[in-house]
């Protein structure tokens, strides 16, 4: 079946460093792909998404684009901020936009000052 | 976007009871909501699709008549989980699909403990 795989946490990084954190998905037709983000507390939110291959998909100087010859969609940022400080889930959705979400397993980063 | 409430945020049950979580689309009228539950430091897995007016549709591995889902009205989607063990104490997260935007939007999740 579908399934997602991100790289294991948790990610330390110094303000203003560079952020990439990998995504890689096992698919049999063609997903959409999602980043969200969970903030202390909070529920998860949309950060980015892409619907078909080739497509960028960014917000809050995140950019992430979909490969489909490399079955990734790797999650980048120039400049990390501690504000970024969250738990970072890639996801597909591979049934016909249904809604159906499958995540990877969460990547936590935190920023220090 | 959206908001997405639950209630209740965190709820300790004792073995063999039924608690209820309560899932709120505050600002869009959902005909989907979905309900996830999250293991510590693992992913979200689907456990069902609420269908509003319908039955709920369960993932595979899923006990329908353990998590008994309603979808009563296009706002509100309630969680039953039926003679609760330990096994079931978890972290339960809802959301709601607004399919014409194509976005989903999640609650804040609840934390069940059952002693």
């Amino acid at each position: 079946g579908d399934s997602v795989t991100q790289m294991e946490g948790p990610v330390t990084l110094s303000e203003e460093a560079f952020l990439t954190i990998n995504c890689t998905y096992t698919a049999t037709g063609y997903p959409s792909l999602f980043w969200y983000v969970q903030y202390p507390g909070e529920g998860l939110q949309l950060l980015l998404k892409a619907t078909k291959a080739d497509d960028k998909g960014s917000n809050k100087g995140f950019e992430a684009t979909y490969r489909k010859e490399t079955t990734s969609f790797h999650l980048e940022k120039g400049s990390v901020q501690v504000s970024d400080s969250a738990v970072y889930f890639c996801a597909l959705d591979g049934s016909s936009n249904t809604g159906k979400l499958i995540f990877g397993q969460g990547t936590t980063l935190q920023v220090k000052p | 976007g959206a908001v997405v409430s639950q209630h209740p945020s965190r709820v300790i049950c004792k073995s063999g009871t039924s608690v209820k979580i309560e899932c709120r689309s505050l600002d869009f009228q959902a005909t989907t909501m979905f309900w996830y539950r999250q293991f510590p430091k693992q992913s979200l897995m689907l456990m069902a699709t609420s269908n509003e007016g319908s039955k709920a549709t369960y993932e595979q591995g899923v006990e329908k008549d353990k998590f008994l889902i309603n979808h009563a009205s296009l706002t509100l989607s309630t969680l039953t989980v039926t003679s609760a063990h330990p096994e079931d104490s978890s972290f339960y997260i809802c959301s709601a699909f607004d399919s014409q935007v194509y976005e989903q939007y999640f609650g804040p999740g609840t934390r069940l403990t059952v002693t």
